[in-house]
């Protein structure tokens, strides 16, 4: 069975960066075609993209929020981590992690979804 | 950057057909994936590669791609069905989601 579980602060200030961890289970981001992504969704707005990485460490980001985000994983630890500098009261939104199955040249989708974490970015 | 452009909103009596409807330049060249959203909780794929279903997905849903417009056919709506719909598509090495729609049963 796969998991996805999100983790990190529930507020943020703004200026500050953000550090979410997603850890998995039932799945190895060392096995070809298994990748990650960040999906982030503000409340009552549409779902957006941040970052994908893929099994081999190979990375694509939202062109939107290249310069803002970073994704890493450790595969010994089963966690992929994304940060997201100079975070801002729009940065407010429900995080999610997701699992993706299939080659990098294939239009893949999210077939497993964690449950989402939501992070306030207030002063 | 690509855009997909759904309606906000779709409004069915249960029982009916519900169209959603995703549109995009050329979007028939490209692999449509439909999630379903239901509040307070993380999306679910209801149909992949434009027409295909995941298992324990009701054949109700159906899915078809063409032109500028793909488009998200649920056939006897049930009051259980409603929920935000998104479409998502790759363009450029990037995850495309499109607007969201709410569908209400009337």
């Amino acid at each position: 069975q796969m998991t996805l579980k999100e983790s990190g602060p529930t507020l943020v200030k703004p200026t500050q960066t953000l550090t979410l961890t997603c850890s998995f289970s039932g799945f190895s981001l060392t096995t070809r075609g298994v990748n990650v992504g960040w999906i982030r969704q503000p409340p009552g707005k549409a779902l957006e993209w941040l970052a994908l990485i893929y099994w081999d460490d190979d990375k694509r980001y939202s062109p939107s929020l290249r310069s803002r985000v970073t994704i890493t994983k450790d595969a010994s630890k089963t966690q992929v981590v994304l940060t997201m500098t100079d975070m801002d009261p729009v940065d407010t939104a429900t995080y999610f992690c997701a699992l993706s199955l299939g080659e990098k040249q294939q239009p893949n989708y999210f077939d497993y979804w964690g449950r989402g974490t939501l992070v306030t970015v207030s002063s | 950057s690509y855009v997909l452009t759904q309606p906000p909103s779709v409004s069915v009596a249960p029982g009916q057909t519900a169209r959603i409807t995703c549109g995009g330049n050329n979007i028939g060249s490209k692999s449509v994936h439909w999630y379903q959203q239901k509040p307070g909780r993380a999306p679910v794929v209801v149909v992949y590669d434009d027409t295909d279903r995941p298992s324990g997905i009701p054949e109700r849903f159906s899915g078809s791609n063409s032109g500028n417009t793909a488009t998200l056919t649920i056939s006897r709506v049930e009051a259980g069905d409603e929920a935000d719909y998104y479409c998502q598509v790759w363009d450029s090495s990037s995850v495309i989601f499109g607007g969201g729609t709410k569908l209400t049963a009337l």
